[in-house]
């Protein structure tokens, strides 16, 4: 089983429309989790970091953490043409120190 | 201000061949990181440095591979007798590694192409 596993996609979305990105994780003891966006060529960049359990907005992202189902989800709001990349959800377990284990990735594409 | 870089930005070489690449962090950064990206695959953790030291190199695949960093701040991965499977996108990150603000960011990256 992969310790962190997303939907490999790819999703494609309608421009405006809600795009929602799913990750689950198996190590029960991680306490931060990742949410990195990278275009095509180009390395990844972080969008969001969650800690708590719940809901955490920035503009037009909002990760959503329940750690008792061991799920990570990133919605995109709005969505733009703009926003069509890979999105990699990246978990910090504890037992690994700072390491950060990282899912294999959705590919998203907006179409306007 | 300055983010991470790293050098290279492409490298080619020739099957076993030695390689090294650098990585110069975000300034304050006390944590740099090592991962590797091969073509469809999700990104491979290699080494971690808190200062100078090195915690955790476990995610090294193999004895060709070390790394080193000095006075806190750059870093250079070295790759002996290059292997055409050592070919991938070399990605280094920094962070300040503080309770509650331990985010990653990423350099550029290196892309090792081995013949």
């Amino acid at each position: 089983q992969k310790e962190v596993e997303q939907n490999s996609g790819p999703l494609s979305v309608p421009e405006g429309a809600i795009a929602s990105l799913n990750c689950t994780y198996s190590d029960r003891g991680s306490q931060s989790f990742f949410w990195y966006r990278q275009y095509s060529g180009k390395s990844p960049e972080l969008i969001m970091f969650i800690y708590s359990n719940g809901d955490k907005e920035d503009g037009r992202f909002t990760a959503q953490l329940n750690k008792a189902s061991q799920y990570v989800s990133l919605l995109i709001r709005d969505s733009q043409p703009s926003d069509s990349a890979t999105y990699l959800c990246a978990v910090m377990e504890e037992t690994s120190g700072s390491r950060l284990t990282f899912g294999e990735g959705t590919q998203l594409t907006v179409n306007p | 201000g300055a983010g991470v870089s790293q050098s290279p930005s492409n490298k080619v070489t020739e099957k076993g061949k030695d390689v090294e690449l650098r990585c110069d962090p975000i300034s304050g950064h006390t944590a740099l990181y090592w991962y590797r990206q091969s073509l469809g695959q999700g990104l491979e953790f290699l080494i971690y440095f808190q200062g100078n030291s090195a915690p955790d190199k476990s995610g090294l695949p193999s004895d060709r591979f070390s790394a080193e960093r000095t006075g806190g701040s750059v870093s250079t991965l070295t790759i002996q007798r290059t292997q055409q499977e050592d070919s991938a996108v070399y990605l280094c990150a920094s962070s300040l590694r503080r309770v509650g603000l331990d985010t990653q960011y990423f350099g550029p990256g290196t892309r090792l192409t081995v013949l």
